[in-house]
This record gives C-alpha cells, sequence and structure tokens, in this order.
C-alpha cells in the first residue's frame, strides 16, 4: 500500500516566524511531487510541481525541497503572515499513468 | 478568478432523494477528477476521465455515477443518496502530462444528506 505522510498534523506559529513542515512518501518509484495550498472556502492551489532529486522552488516566501532518494520533501515558509493560515497538502506520483496519492494535510495556523 | 466551476457549493438533501453535482471547465483539458474529503482525511479519488466518452472509477468505492459527453463538463450522480454520502465533494482537472502540471481544483460541494 503507498502511504503519503505528513507531519504535523497542525502547526500554531507566531506571525513573523519562519516555519518548516514535512511530506514523506515511498522512495521506491518516483515521478513527481505535487504541493498544494486550501485556504478555507477556497479550492486547492497548486504551489509546486517538483520531479528531479535536490530540487528546490520557491515562491515568494515559500519554497520546497525534495529529496527522493530519502522520500521526503520540506516546505519552509519564511516571515509567515496571517494569509499563510491555510492546509499545505503534497501528493505523489509514481508513474505517469498513476494517479495522485494524497497526504492527509498540515493545517498551518498564524498567530497575530 | 476560477476556471473549474462547481455547483452547488452546499447542498443539505433527504435521504433516497438523487443528485447531480456539476463540473464545468474552460481550460480544454482532457483529464478531470473527482475526489471525496472527509475533514481531516486525505483527498481520496472515487471517478476520473482522460477524454470523451472515456470514464473509471477511482480507489475509493463510491456508488456515485459519472459521464463525459463533452469535454468541459463531467457531472457525478448519486442515484439514492444516504447519510454516508456526507461528505465534501471537489472536481479537478489537469492538463497533458499527469504530474507534470498541477491539478487546478474547483470549490467543492458539501454534501449533507439527513
Amino acid at each position: 500500500i503507498l502511504n503519503v505522510e505528513q507531519s504535523p498534523q497542525s502547526l500554531h506559529v507566531q506571525e513573523g516566524d519562519s516555519t518548516n513542515f514535512t511530506c514523506s512518501f515511498p522512495s521506491s518509484n518516483f515521478y513527481a511531487l505535487h504541493w498544494y495550498r486550501w485556504e478555507t472556502a477556497k479550492s486547492p492551489e497548486a504551489l509546486f510541481v517538483m520531479t528531479l532529486n535536490g530540487d528546490e522552488k520557491k515562491k515568494g516566501r515559500i519554497s520546497a525541497t525534495l529529496n527522493t532518494k530519502e522520500g521526503y520533501s520540506y516546505l519552509y515558509i519564511k516571515g509567515s503572515q496571517p494569509e499563510d493560515s491555510a492546509t499545505y497538502l503534497c501528493a505523489f506520483i509514481l508513474d505517469s499513468n498513476y494517479q495522485l496519492i494524497w497526504g492527509a494535510g498540515t493545517k498551518l495556523i498564524i498567530k497575530p | 478568478e476560477a476556471d473549474i466551476y462547481q455547483t452547488p457549493r452546499y447542498l443539505v438533501i433527504g435521504t433516497g432523494k438523487k443528485i447531480t453535482l456539476e463540473c464545468s471547465q474552460t481550460m480544454g483539458h482532457d483529464k478531470m477528477y473527482w475526489y471525496q474529503q472527509d475533514p481531516g482525511m486525505e483527498l481520496h479519488l472515487i471517478h476520473y476521465s482522460y477524454g470523451v466518452n472515456s470514464t473509471e472509477k477511482g480507489d475509493l468505492s463510491s456508488e456515485s455515477t459519472v459521464s463525459r459527453i463533452r469535454t468541459e463538463h463531467f457531472p457525478l450522480t448519486l442515484e439514492s443518496a444516504r447519510p454516508s454520502h456526507t461528505s465534501q465533494y471537489l472536481c479537478a482537472s489537469s492538463a497533458p502530462g499527469t504530474g507534470d502540471y498541477g491539478y487546478t481544483f474547483g470549490s467543492g460541494t458539501r454534501l449533507t444528506v439527513v
């Protein structure tokens, strides 16, 4: 059974602090890893699609790294702002013909 | 502005009713998906389509059915709703090359069956 684990399940961070959380996936076969941000009452929004071991992608204050050999990806948020409050989902795909396998998400709450 | 539209956003219906959840996209994507999600849980794929007249069941058993008569439209139907169908239903689409591009999601339908 293929599993994607995200930790922690939830996280409270003070505004202005930086934070990071983890997505773990099976390392035996790998095609791509997706990160999404899902704000309450909105649609999940794609942040990054990562395909290469050692990849690092950045979008404003948010960045992500990928280690396919050990099966993990980190998402970093620098200088957290209230608008960063959301659930962050990762999803793994092991082959172009397979579907995304989703983690349960990390719920991030930024305290003003 | 959303390129994929789901209606209704919220729906409360009685047991035994037939319902159709609508999903339409304007991006010309061939691939479309229906996910079911309960609070704090993973998204589970219940149906997908790779093009017109192509539909497949996902990894989560579902009593719903789908159709894909037009590229832009992928409705999901429950013939007889039950309280166990209470959940959030998300529709998504993707460009060619699954995994190369992120999915685009609709805003979801939160269904409550009483």
